[in-house]
């Protein structure tokens, strides 16, 4: 079974607006950790912001933000003021705590900025 | 600040070749991965090592070997190439696992095409 899914292949965004990225996952385990990742057309995979399922509020890092709704399985990326750098797929991942080593990734989101 | 570095950046090999990835982190990390990206299905994994002298099996282990000799180096090993290892390759290095934010670093990728 798909353990993360991101439902959103491709997304188009405005620059200056904000854009949300979807992702819902599936666990049995209490204790799991949640991330997203950028990964621009030069390749490179770059960490953007992390949610631990204890966490009470919202993970923010600058204009990112992780919008967690526990009881709804989803943790969707919010990027504010969009600019055209943020031009990239975006990948969600979880780490489960039974399972710590290894980082389940969805298939990934394709964000274009327009100017 | 190197941090994750693959070698090559990019291969093109004939069915039947073999060839070795090289993977060097810097950051003095237990946990190191080899994953590959395929379209549409994110990032899989390969193989993982824990520590310096053990490796251990992910999700899509066969056709490839690793080693972990030493604790900074992780090699991804491919016997005998097949046209359906055309993919691109990423090493990842992170903290000893649990629950706190440890992040897994990536290298920049090596894409690998077998004819």
């Amino acid at each position: 079974a798909q353990k993360i899914t991101q439902t959103q292949p491709g997304m188009f965004v405005q620059e200056k607006e904000a854009v949300t990225l979807d992702c819902t996952y599936d666990t049995s385990d209490q204790s799991y950790g949640l991330f997203w990742y950028k990964q621009p057309s030069s390749g490179e995979m770059i960490f953007l912001i992390y949610q631990g399922s204890y966490d009470e509020q919202n993970a923010t890092e600058g204009r990112y933000s992780l919008n967690f709704q526990k009881a709804r399985k989803s943790a969707n990326l919010v990027i504010s003021a969009s600019q055209l750098g943020d031009s990239a797929m975006y990948f969600c991942a979880m780490r489960e705590a039974f399972n710590d080593y290894k980082l389940s990734f969805g298939a990934g989101t394709t964000v274009t900025v327009r100017a | 600040n190197a941090g994750v570095t693959q070698t090559p950046k990019f291969r093109v090999l004939k069915t039947g070749q073999s060839m070795t990835l090289l993977c060097a982190q810097d950051m003095n990390h237990e946990y190191m991965y080899w994953y590959r990206q395929d379209p549409g299905m994110g990032l899989r994994l390969i193989h993982y090592s824990v520590g310096e002298g053990t490796t251990a099996k992910g999700e899509v282990p066969d056709g490839y070997n690793v080693s972990r000799l030493k604790k900074q180096n992780f090699l991804l090993g491919l016997e005998s190439a097949a046209p359906s290892q055309t993919s691109v390759y990423f090493c990842a290095a992170g903290r000893v696992g649990g629950l706190a934010k440890n992040i897994q670093y990536f290298g920049a990728g090596t894409r690998l095409s077998v004819l």
